[in-house]
């Protein structure tokens, strides 16, 4: 089974600063087709998740243009450029590549 | 417009089997795989169970291989979680959602459902 482990589980930030979210996986999540099926989600208090990027660093529709995601291997990131109050809530890693599993979360509050 | 409900969350015993179904509307169900995924109160998402297009694959996490089983009908639109010999730490909120037209897809896991509570206890 592939372990997924996110730093920090919890991040404090103030208003307009950056913040970044490092997910690690205990294997490699390149698979055979070369693609790398690494997720990212945001979930709001009593709210379903909301995926934000797949495949590493590609943003959905509607997904404002201060996220982005990098990485490639084991090691990704995900990183707010400018933490607005929305933005409060659960950040989770996925990885599809070898069946599927979550990171443990990370809180992100406003310090 | 895409929606997955998810329905049959409850109050159980120890032991004690339930039921859950996500009725999917909104795109063409049978050809999607499909899956469940959970949160127990206050923790993070754990992947469940998924499901092929067909019913022809099916794959569960180790903790609850055995116990539970993941069908659907195609023809309903509808996807299910028969879920036996439950146990306290199975209590979580039980999400649908939609996977891709392939096992590895980007598109998987754009759409959730509002999840459905079952509470396992005494």
């Amino acid at each position: 089974d592939v372990v997924m482990t996110q730093s920090p589980l919890s991040l404090p930030v103030t208003l307009g600063q950056p913040a970044s979210i490092s997910c690690r996986s205990s294997q490699s999540l390149v698979y055979s087709d070369g693609n790398t099926y690494l997720n990212w989600f945001q979930q709001r208090p009593g709210q379903s998740p909301r995926r934000l990027i797949y495949r590493v660093s590609n943003r959905d529709s509607g997904v404002p243009d201060r996220f982005s995601g990098s990485g490639s291997g084991t090691d990704f990131t995900l990183k707010i450029s400018r933490v607005e109050a929305e933005d409060v809530g659960v950040y989770y890693c996925m990885q599809g590549t070898h069946l599927y599993s979550f990171g443990q979360g990370t809180k992100l509050e406003i310090k | 417009e895409v929606q997955l409900v998810e329905s049959g969350g409850g109050l159980v015993q120890p032991g004690g089997s339930l039921r859950l179904s996500c009725a999917a509307s909104g795109f063409t169900f049978s050809s999607y795989w499909m899956s469940w995924v959970r949160q127990a109160p206050g923790k993070g998402l754990e992947w469940v169970a998924n499901i092929k297009q067909d019913g022809s694959e099916k794959y569960c996490v180790d903790s609850v291989k055995g116990r539970f089983t993941i069908s659907r009908d195609n023809a309903k639109n509808s996807l299910y979680l028969q879920m036996n010999s439950l146990r306290a730490e199975d209590t979580a909120v039980y999400y649908c959602a939609r996977e891709g037209v392939y096992l590895h897809d980007s598109s998987a896991y754009y759409y959730w459902g509002q999840g459905t509570l079952v509470t396992v206890s005494p």
